[in-house]
This record gives C-alpha cells, structure tokens and sequence, in this order.
C-alpha cells in the first residue's frame, strides 16, 4: 500500500513570497489533515477535510493560508504572502475513518524555508 | 483544550538498556494515545498506540502504559538499538476528536 505523498520536499522562498503544498493521501482515506511543525516543537493541526469539507480549521491562519480538497482526494495548502515564521516542516496525513481516534499515516513532509 | 506535556526532552542510553518517555494530559476525555516515531527528514510513523480502556499494551520491544486516573501513559522501549535513536512524540485526543502532540523526546543510543 503506497503511503502519504507530498511535494516538494523542500522549499526556499523570501517573505512576502507565495508557495503552494501538495499532498496526495493513502487510497480511500477520506480523512485528511495538514500539520505544521515548527523545528523543535511537536505538529500542530492546522486543517482537517472530511472528503472534500472542512472539520476543523480554528488554528488556520485564514490571512495568509489557505487549503482546498476539490474532488476529495489530493489536497493543496498556501501560503500568501509568506513570513518570517512560516519556516517550518508542513506534514499532511490521513486516515480511514473520520476523528482523531483513528490511526494517521503521516506523509514525508515539506521543509518550507522563508527568507 | 487539551495539553499534553512530554518529559524528558533528550535521552541518551546505552545499547541494550531500557528508555521510558512520559507524558501526562490534561483532558479527562482523551481516549486514544498513540505514540510516534519521526527520524531526520521524514514524517512521523506511528509505533504503538493505546485506547483508553487498557492499561497496557506490548508490541515485541516497545510497550505503552495508560494510567487514567493520574492522566499519564508512557512508552517503554527495552533493550535499546542504535536504529531507536530518533525523535519520539506522544500524542492525546481531545474532546473535540483532535490530536495535540507534546513537544518530543530526542532519544540518542550510544554502541
């Protein structure tokens, strides 16, 4: 069974900058979930998707990030414009069920770098 | 919400002993406890979890307490391998079904 992907794996970018986040989960999970973990520090979630609805978005800085799942599937996260503090590691994972009681399959990861 | 702590933040053992990592929560609702592993640049992988209607739970080398009244659970591994040294979260649902992860524990194996 093929696991969470995601691309890029890294990213440089100055602030102010716009990038995007892609992340493909495991076949037919319908749970997915993007996380940022600050270097150090343990993931925080900042969107959950429910197919293609939103869970739980309250930690999402809705300013500057946004994240869309139009057919349910892959899912894609931005950020616009990019700051200082954005640098971080962005996971995205997913399971089979719907709540956190379910196991999540995290995928590799993007390290984001803003300059 | 809920609020996971994590102690210790780094551990370094021999090759061949035993490593416990703590973690206490706050929310008396949580219900599930899983426990992740993440090596350098990758994602986090799931290694054991625990549900809250077990104390225990073993899995060859690795095993996890629940204690629910005092809101603690640890992960135990035994006879320690260089390929253990990694970076080890915990991990508690909140009441709202939300994971909130506790800040991590450096476990280094010195051969």
């Amino acid at each position: 069974e093929a696991g969470v992907a995601q691309s890029p794996r890294y990213k440089i970018i100055e602030k102010r900058q716009s990038v995007a986040f892609w992340c493909n989960p495991i076949s037919g999970h319908a749970t997915l979930y993007w996380y940022q973990q600050i270097l150090g520090q343990g993931p925080k979630l900042l969107i959950q998707f429910q197919n293609n609805g939103v869970v739980d978005d309250s930690q999402l800085p809705k300013d500057r990030f946004s994240a869309e799942r139009l057919k349910g599937v892959d899912s894609t996260l931005k950020i616009q414009p990019a700051k200082l503090e954005d640098s971080a590691v962005y996971l995205c994972a997913s399971s089979s069920l719907k709540g956190a009681t379910d196991t999540q399959y995290f995928g590799p990861g993007t390290r984001l770098t803003v300059l | 919400g809920e609020n996971v702590e994590q102690h210790p933040s780094t551990l370094s053992v021999q090759e061949g002993d035993s490593a416990v990592i703590k973690c206490t929560y706050s929310d008396s609702a949580s219900n599930y406890f899983p426990w992740y592993k993440q090596e350098l640049g990758k994602g986090p992988q799931l290694i054991i979890d625990i549900r809250s209607n077990v104390g225990e739970k073993k899995d060859q080398r690795i095993a996890v307490t629940l204690n629910k009244t005092a809101k603690h659970f640890s992960l135990h591994i035994t006879e320690t391998q260089p390929e253990d040294s990694a970076v080890y979260f915990c991990a508690a649902t909140d009441s709202w079904g939300k994971f909130q992860f506790g800040a991590g524990t450096q476990v280094v194996v010195t051969p």
